[in-house]
């Protein structure tokens, strides 16, 4: 079975800061996916970034972007010019789509963004 | 993305009652999923909602505490039943497929909160 660990229950960083948010997972599987989310104290689940295993370029969108790094089953996610919204938990998650569609969530990392 | 409703959002219940909660898509979406999220956890898949048929079930969940039905590609109930206080939760529904960004991204619902009594 998967697994998907996050080593740093809490961060917390300064406004306009860059963070990187810790992710590994374990899997015997050569095709899957990688995510993160964002769930702000509203509780609304808000994909953040995806990353395809086969895809060796690093995902990117707007101020975040992942580090993946297959061979260390490594999934880390940077925000750089942290902003207040950005405070929330941040979940990794694992996803192969075969034989059947099922995400495999972390424990989290409650992220807090100070003025 | 697509839009996602649940009601109710939250509900107090009383031990040994049931609730059933609703998730609406204003498109039609392949896949359907609810997971369950305990107090300062993580989110834990309880079943995938299929269209027509049974739901399937994770390891640990059963139908006769999750009944699920799933009558159209836009819309699907779980219910609690029997519900103890071991299932305080948040309750989220999930979508995926047909018309959204990839087969494989999974799109949330603003979850229920279930305080039982």
């Amino acid at each position: 079975a998967q697994t998907v660990t996050q080593s740093q229950p809490e961060m917390s960083v300064q406004e306009a800061e860059t963070v990187t948010l810790s992710c590994t997972y374990d899997t015997s599987e050569n095709n899957y996916y990688l995510f993160w989310y964002k769930q702000p104290p509203s509780r609304q689940m808000i994909l953040v970034i995806r990353q395809e295993a086969y895809k060796q370029q690093n995902a990117t969108e707007n101020r975040f972007s992942v580090n993946f790094q297959k061979a260390a089953k490594s999934f880390s996610l940077k925000i750089s010019d942290s902003q207040l919204g950005d405070t929330a938990m941040y979940f990794c998650a694992f996803m192969k789509p075969a034989p059947r569609i099922r995400l495999v969530f972390g424990q989290g990392t409650r992220l807090t963004i100070n003025p | 993305s697509a839009v996602i409703s649940q009601k109710p959002s939250r509900d107090i219940c009383q031990r040994g009652t049931s609730l059933t909660i609703q998730c609406q898509v204003d498109s039609q979406v392949t896949m359907m999923f609810w997971y369950r999220q305990q107090p300062g956890q993580s989110l834990t898949l309880i079943a995938t909602a299929n269209q027509g048929s049974e739901a399937t079930y994770e390891s640990g969940f059963v139908i006769d505490k999750f009944p699920i039905s799933r009558p159209n590609l836009t819309f699907s109930t779980l219910t609690v039943s029997n519900m103890s206080p071991e299932d305080s939760s948040i309750y989220l529904c999930s979508v995926a497929g047909a018309g959204l960004a990839s087969s494989y991204e999974q799109y949330f619902g603003p979850g229920t909160r279930l305080t039982v009594t």
